[in-house]
C-alpha cells in the first residue's frame, strides 16, 4: 500500500542554518504531496503542497519539489528561525484512496537561538 | 472565517464507557475526515464523508468505532466500551472538495483511565 517515509528526528539547528527534512513516498499513480506543520500546543496546519511532478510548493520561506523520478518531496528552508521549531509531517493523497492523507511519522525540528 | 471546530478539547473517561466526539467543519466544505494521532501509531486515517455518498470506513480500527454526519455538516465520532489503547488525539479535517487541501481542527485529546 501507499506509504510515506520521513527522516528520523529530532533535528536540532542553530538559527539561520539551512534546513532539509527528507521525505520519500511509495504510491501508485500520481499522488498529491503535502507538508503539514504542528507547532507546540497547536493543531496541524498545511505548510505547502504540490500536485504534479516537478511542481514546487512554497510558503513562509519553505520549499519542496515533487520529484517523480526519485519519489521524493524534501522540505528545505534557507535560514531557519526559532519560531520554526515544530513537528513537520510529510503526507500524500490521491483519488484512488478517497484523498485521505497518508502521513509520515513526523520530524521534530528544534531551532536554537 | 471560522476554522474546523472540535469539542470537547479534552476528555477523560473510565475504561468501558462510551464517548462522543464532535466536529464542526468549515462552512461549505463537503468532505470531512477523521484521523487519530497516537504515540505508537502516528497519524492514522479513520473515516471520511463526502456529501451524501456512503462513508469510507476503511480506517476504523474496530466495530466499537462509528461515525455519522448529519445534514452534510456536523459529524460525531462515537467510541463504545472504550479501552486504554483508544487514548489518543482525535483530529477532524474538512476540505472544500475531495481533491482540495484538508484543514484540521485542534483535536480532542482522549484519555482512558
Amino acid at each position: 500500500g501507499d506509504s510515506v517515509t520521513q527522516m528520523e528526528g529530532p533535528v536540532t539547528l542553530s538559527e539561520e542554518a539551512f534546513l532539509t527534512i527528507n521525505c520519500t513516498y511509495t504510491a501508485t499513480g500520481y499522488p498529491s504531496l503535502f507538508w503539514y506543520v504542528q507547532y507546540p500546543g497547536e493543531g496541524l496546519q498545511l505548510l505547502l503542497k504540490a500536485t504534479k511532478a516537478d511542481d514546487k510548493g512554497s510558503n513562509k520561506g519553505f520549499e519542496a519539489t515533487y520529484r517523480k523520478e526519485t519519489t521524493s518531496f524534501h522540505l528545505e528552508k534557507g535560514s531557519v528561525q526559532v519560531s520554526d521549531s515544530a513537528v513537520y509531517f510529510c503526507a500524500l493523497s490521491h483519488m484512488d484512496s478517497s484523498y485521505k492523507l497518508i502521513f509520515g511519522s513526523g520530524t521534530r525540528l528544534l531551532v536554537r537561538p | 472565517g471560522a476554522g474546523v471546530s472540535q469539542s470537547p478539547s479534552n476528555k477523560v473517561t473510565e475504561k468501558g464507557k462510551d464517548v462522543e466526539l464532535r466536529c464542526d467543519p468549515i462552512s461549505g466544505h463537503t468532505a470531512l475526515y477523521w484521523y487519530r494521532q497516537s504515540l505508537g501509531q502516528g497519524l492514522e486515517f479513520l473515516i471520511y464523508f463526502q456529501g451524501n455518498s456512503a462513508p469510507d470506513k476503511s480506517g476504523l480500527p474496530s466495530d466499537r468505532f462509528s461515525a455519522e454526519r448529519t445534514g452534510g455538516s456536523v459529524s460525531t465520532l462515537t467510541i463504545q466500551r472504550t479501552q486504554q489503547e483508544d487514548s489518543a488525539v482525535y483530529l477532524c479535517a474538512s476540505s472544500q472538495q475531495l481533491n482540495q487541501p484538508q484543514h484540521f481542527g485542534d483535536g480532542t485529546r482522549l484519555s482512558i483511565l
